[in-house]
Protein backbone atom coordinates (compact mmCIF):
# COMPACT_ATOMS: atom_id res chain seq x y z
CA UNK A 1 0.00 0.00 0.00
CA UNK A 2 1.87 3.34 -0.82
CA UNK A 3 2.64 5.74 1.82
CA UNK A 4 1.34 9.45 1.73
CA UNK A 5 3.10 10.96 -0.86
CA UNK A 6 3.91 14.33 -0.88
CA UNK A 7 5.35 16.72 -3.86
CA UNK A 8 7.69 18.32 -4.59
CA UNK A 9 10.26 17.06 -1.98
CA UNK A 10 12.92 20.27 -2.57
CA UNK A 11 11.92 24.00 -3.42
CA UNK A 12 13.20 27.45 -3.18
CA UNK A 13 11.70 30.32 -3.85
CA UNK A 14 12.15 33.94 -2.42
CA UNK A 15 10.18 36.60 -0.77
CA UNK A 16 7.23 37.79 -2.44
CA UNK A 17 6.30 34.93 -4.38
CA UNK A 18 3.80 31.92 -3.99
CA UNK A 19 3.87 28.56 -3.27
CA UNK A 20 1.77 25.24 -3.91
CA UNK A 21 2.54 22.02 -2.12
CA UNK A 22 0.45 19.11 -3.07
CA UNK A 23 -0.34 15.75 -0.78
CA UNK A 24 -1.75 12.57 -1.73
CA UNK A 25 -2.96 10.34 1.16
CA UNK A 26 -3.25 6.92 1.42
CA UNK A 27 -5.59 4.91 -0.55
CA UNK A 28 -8.53 5.14 1.26
CA UNK A 29 -7.64 8.16 4.09
CA UNK A 30 -10.25 10.60 3.60
CA UNK A 31 -8.39 13.47 6.35
CA UNK A 32 -5.59 15.35 5.70
CA UNK A 33 -4.20 17.56 8.04
CA UNK A 34 -1.24 19.61 7.20
CA UNK A 35 1.86 20.47 9.73
CA UNK A 36 4.87 22.82 9.62
CA UNK A 37 7.68 21.50 11.25
CA UNK A 38 10.78 23.97 12.31
CA UNK A 39 13.90 23.38 14.73
CA UNK A 40 12.11 25.81 17.29
CA UNK A 41 8.78 25.62 17.10
CA UNK A 42 8.30 21.73 16.34
CA UNK A 43 5.34 20.68 14.40
CA UNK A 44 2.39 23.02 14.16
CA UNK A 45 -1.02 22.25 13.17
CA UNK A 46 -1.99 24.54 10.03
CA UNK A 47 -5.19 22.85 8.87
CA UNK A 48 -7.47 19.82 8.58
CA UNK A 49 -9.95 18.51 5.83
CA UNK A 50 -12.27 16.08 5.61
CA UNK A 51 -14.70 15.91 2.64
CA UNK A 52 -13.35 18.67 1.06
CA UNK A 53 -14.06 20.50 4.03
CA UNK A 54 -12.10 22.30 6.29
CA UNK A 55 -12.41 21.04 9.88
CA UNK A 56 -9.69 23.24 12.30
CA UNK A 57 -7.38 25.38 10.99
CA UNK A 58 -4.39 26.97 13.38
CA UNK A 59 -2.86 29.85 14.30
CA UNK A 60 -0.98 30.49 11.02
CA UNK A 61 -1.94 34.16 9.13
CA UNK A 62 -4.49 34.01 6.07
CA UNK A 63 -1.48 33.74 3.52
CA UNK A 64 -1.75 29.95 4.59
CA UNK A 65 -4.63 27.98 2.81
CA UNK A 66 -5.18 24.66 1.69
CA UNK A 67 -7.59 22.50 -0.07
CA UNK A 68 -9.25 19.36 -0.47
CA UNK A 69 -10.26 17.48 -3.69
CA UNK A 70 -13.23 14.56 -4.27
CA UNK A 71 -10.24 11.94 -4.08
CA UNK A 72 -9.03 13.27 -0.83
CA UNK A 73 -5.88 14.95 -2.24
CA UNK A 74 -5.04 17.97 -0.90
CA UNK A 75 -3.02 21.29 -1.49
CA UNK A 76 -1.98 24.21 0.23
CA UNK A 77 -0.68 27.53 -0.88
CA UNK A 78 1.32 30.53 0.94
CA UNK A 79 0.96 33.41 -0.93
CA UNK A 80 3.23 36.67 -0.51
CA UNK A 81 6.97 34.23 1.15
CA UNK A 82 8.32 35.43 4.47
CA UNK A 83 11.35 34.54 5.13
CA UNK A 84 9.94 32.76 8.03
CA UNK A 85 7.90 30.42 6.48
CA UNK A 86 11.03 28.26 5.27
CA UNK A 87 10.14 25.09 7.04
CA UNK A 88 9.50 21.19 6.46
CA UNK A 89 5.40 20.74 5.39
CA UNK A 90 4.23 17.77 6.52
CA UNK A 91 0.37 16.01 5.27
CA UNK A 92 -0.54 13.56 7.29
CA UNK A 93 -3.81 11.17 6.54
CA UNK A 94 -5.69 9.31 8.50
CA UNK A 95 -8.87 6.81 7.88
CA UNK A 96 -11.37 9.47 9.33
CA UNK A 97 -10.81 12.36 11.22
CA UNK A 98 -11.94 12.08 15.34
CA UNK A 99 -10.07 8.64 15.18
CA UNK A 100 -8.30 8.85 18.14
CA UNK A 101 -5.55 6.62 18.66
CA UNK A 102 -2.68 8.44 17.23
CA UNK A 103 -2.83 7.00 13.85
CA UNK A 104 -1.49 10.00 11.82
CA UNK A 105 0.58 8.80 8.73
CA UNK A 106 3.22 11.38 7.58
CA UNK A 107 4.43 11.74 3.96
CA UNK A 108 8.04 12.87 4.07
CA UNK A 109 7.60 16.71 3.58
CA UNK A 110 8.51 19.63 1.12
CA UNK A 111 11.10 21.45 2.18
CA UNK A 112 10.69 24.84 1.41
CA UNK A 113 13.13 27.55 1.64
CA UNK A 114 12.56 31.20 1.38
CA UNK A 115 15.54 33.33 0.06
CA UNK B 1 3.60 28.10 28.45
CA UNK B 2 3.16 25.62 25.31
CA UNK B 3 0.37 22.86 25.89
CA UNK B 4 3.86 20.27 25.27
CA UNK B 5 6.87 20.68 26.42
CA UNK B 6 10.11 18.31 25.86
CA UNK B 7 13.38 18.67 26.27
CA UNK B 8 14.98 18.74 22.68
CA UNK B 9 18.55 17.38 23.80
CA UNK B 10 20.50 16.37 21.98
CA UNK B 11 20.71 13.38 24.06
CA UNK B 12 23.99 10.55 23.09
CA UNK B 13 24.10 7.06 24.54
CA UNK B 14 26.33 3.93 24.00
CA UNK B 15 24.68 1.32 22.18
CA UNK B 16 23.20 -0.67 24.80
CA UNK B 17 22.02 1.92 27.02
CA UNK B 18 18.44 2.62 28.80
CA UNK B 19 17.00 5.75 27.36
CA UNK B 20 14.73 7.61 29.15
CA UNK B 21 12.77 10.46 26.69
CA UNK B 22 10.11 12.77 28.65
CA UNK B 23 7.09 15.19 28.50
CA UNK B 24 5.26 17.43 30.47
CA UNK B 25 1.88 18.83 29.47
CA UNK B 26 -0.55 21.36 31.18
CA UNK B 27 -4.03 20.40 29.57
CA UNK B 28 -6.04 17.90 31.19
CA UNK B 29 -8.21 17.46 28.35
CA UNK B 30 -5.94 15.13 26.53
CA UNK B 31 -6.77 12.15 25.57
CA UNK B 32 -4.27 10.07 23.88
CA UNK B 33 -0.47 9.64 24.32
CA UNK B 34 1.61 9.11 21.06
CA UNK B 35 5.12 8.57 20.49
CA UNK B 36 6.49 9.28 17.19
CA UNK B 37 10.30 8.95 15.45
CA UNK B 38 11.40 10.82 12.61
CA UNK B 39 14.59 10.58 10.90
CA UNK B 40 16.43 12.49 9.08
CA UNK B 41 14.49 13.82 6.23
CA UNK B 42 11.96 11.41 6.53
CA UNK B 43 8.38 12.19 7.93
CA UNK B 44 7.33 10.78 11.57
CA UNK B 45 6.30 7.64 11.53
CA UNK B 46 3.73 5.81 15.08
CA UNK B 47 5.98 4.27 17.57
CA UNK B 48 2.96 3.92 20.26
CA UNK B 49 0.15 5.36 21.14
CA UNK B 50 -1.73 5.24 25.07
CA UNK B 51 -4.69 5.92 26.18
CA UNK B 52 -5.08 5.42 30.83
CA UNK B 53 -2.08 6.06 32.77
CA UNK B 54 0.53 3.12 32.99
CA UNK B 55 2.74 1.24 31.32
CA UNK B 56 2.59 -0.31 27.85
CA UNK B 57 5.63 -2.53 26.26
CA UNK B 58 6.31 -3.05 22.58
CA UNK B 59 9.99 -4.87 22.15
CA UNK B 60 12.44 -3.14 23.51
CA UNK B 61 10.10 0.16 23.93
CA UNK B 62 7.58 1.21 26.83
CA UNK B 63 5.39 3.92 26.97
CA UNK B 64 4.61 5.05 30.56
CA UNK B 65 1.69 7.88 31.16
CA UNK B 66 1.22 9.34 34.61
CA UNK B 67 -1.99 11.80 34.01
CA UNK B 68 -2.14 12.70 37.62
CA UNK B 69 1.47 14.67 37.22
CA UNK B 70 0.79 15.13 33.58
CA UNK B 71 3.99 13.66 32.10
CA UNK B 72 4.57 10.60 29.71
CA UNK B 73 7.95 8.96 29.27
CA UNK B 74 9.25 6.66 26.37
CA UNK B 75 11.85 4.09 27.53
CA UNK B 76 14.42 2.38 25.11
CA UNK B 77 16.34 -0.69 26.10
CA UNK B 78 18.96 -2.06 24.70
CA UNK B 79 19.51 1.34 22.23
CA UNK B 80 21.06 0.46 19.15
CA UNK B 81 22.15 2.88 16.20
CA UNK B 82 19.40 2.13 14.38
CA UNK B 83 17.35 4.16 17.32
CA UNK B 84 19.30 7.06 16.71
CA UNK B 85 16.30 9.43 15.54
CA UNK B 86 14.22 12.11 16.51
CA UNK B 87 11.74 11.71 18.76
CA UNK B 88 8.44 13.52 19.04
CA UNK B 89 5.88 13.51 21.84
CA UNK B 90 2.46 14.17 20.83
CA UNK B 91 -0.71 14.45 22.36
CA UNK B 92 -4.64 14.49 21.35
CA UNK B 93 -8.52 15.86 22.18
CA UNK B 94 -11.14 15.21 20.06
CA UNK B 95 -9.19 15.24 16.57
CA UNK B 96 -6.33 17.98 17.49
CA UNK B 97 -2.97 16.75 17.73
CA UNK B 98 -0.27 19.10 19.84
CA UNK B 99 3.48 17.60 19.04
CA UNK B 100 6.25 18.60 21.60
CA UNK B 101 9.32 19.89 19.92
CA UNK B 102 11.50 16.24 19.60
CA UNK B 103 14.33 15.21 21.31
CA UNK B 104 17.21 14.06 18.95
CA UNK B 105 18.82 10.72 20.04
CA UNK B 106 22.11 9.58 18.74
CA UNK B 107 23.11 5.82 19.67
CA UNK B 108 27.10 5.51 19.45
CA UNK B 109 28.46 1.38 18.52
Amino acid sequence: KAGVTQTPRYLIKTRGQQVTLSCSPISGHRSVSWYQQTPGQGLQFLFEYFSETQRNKGNFPGRFSGRQFSNSRSEMNVSTLELGDSALYLCASSLVPGQNTGELFFGEGSRLTVL
Amino acid sequence: QKEVEQDPGPLSVPEGAIVSLNCTYSNSAFQYFMWYRQYSRKGPELLMYTYSSGNKEDGRFTAQVDKSSKYISLFIRDSQPSDSATYLCAMSKGNQFYFGTGTSLTVIP
